[in-house]
């Protein structure tokens, strides 16, 4: 079965820009969505069609695919924005999830 | 604009089925581009898809539960259901309905909007 791998965490000072990443075999051939969970809520659609944004998402949300990872990027990280991050792709019929990234701002 | 609710026992015995309803509101079910889905996220853990249905109430499921999973729609009420049958406390979850949008390129289609979430745990 299809695999995506983030790493468990990712640290970023505020104002500066977080990187994460999902590795899956041949990923750039897929679509990658993100995904944002904050504490005790439900998910919310950050990135679609690996970089474009949905209404209401601020710019500084950012979303590359190639080769074999997609990346999400936040630029000028601010606190409001530590939460888990999760990757999303399609394999064939099948949604497949990322373990998921905590993304500390500090 | 369109909400979804998540509506069902919070307690299930083991070996029984765990049913859970989801309501959509605020729009059809049954109009745009659109089909519907069931994720679950035990405490502490990632998402996990189990599936989704088209309005048409064609089907796929994860492969890990297809055995034990049925989801069907009712376009009447405007609702779309799940069944996992014999469970145990690994199915032990919140679980979330969402909407998931068709977009033109094949296999981009996103979970764009979900519901609050229902907590169901698994024990005698």
């Amino acid at each position: 079965s299809y695999e995506l791998t983030q790493p468990p965490s990712v640290s970023v000072s505020p104002g500066q820009t977080a990187s994460i990443t999902c590795s899956g075999d041949k990923l750039g051939d897929k679509y990658a969505s993100w995904y944002q969970q904050k504490p005790g809520q439900s998910p919310v659609l950050v990135i679609y069609q690996d970089a474009k944004r949905p209404s209401g998402i601020p710019e500084r949300f950012s979303g590359s695919n190639s080769g074999n990872t997609a990346t999400l990027t936040i630029s000028g990280t601010q606190t409001m924005d530590e939460a888990d991050y999760y990757c999303q792709a399609w394999d064939s019929s099948t949604a497949v999830f990322g373990g998921g990234t905590k993304l500390t701002v500090l | 604009q369109v909400q979804l609710q998540e509506s069902g026992p919070g307690l299930v015995k083991p070996s029984q089925t765990l049913s859970l309803t989801c309501t959509v509101s605020g729009g059809s079910i049954s109009s745009g581009s659109y089909y519907w889905s069931w994720i679950r996220q035990p405490a502490g853990k990632g998402l996990e898809w189990i599936g989704r249905i088209y309005t048409s109430g064609s089907t796929n499921y994860n492969p890990s539960l297809k055995s034990r999973v049925t989801i069907s729609v009712d376009t009447s009420k405007n609702q779309f259901s799940l069944k996992l049958s014999s469970v145990t406390a690994a199915d032990t979850a919140v679980y979330y309905c969402a909407r998931v949008t068709q977009q033109q390129l094949r296999g981009a289609d996103p979970f764009d909007i979900w519901g609050q979430g229902t907590m169901v745990t698994v024990s005698s």
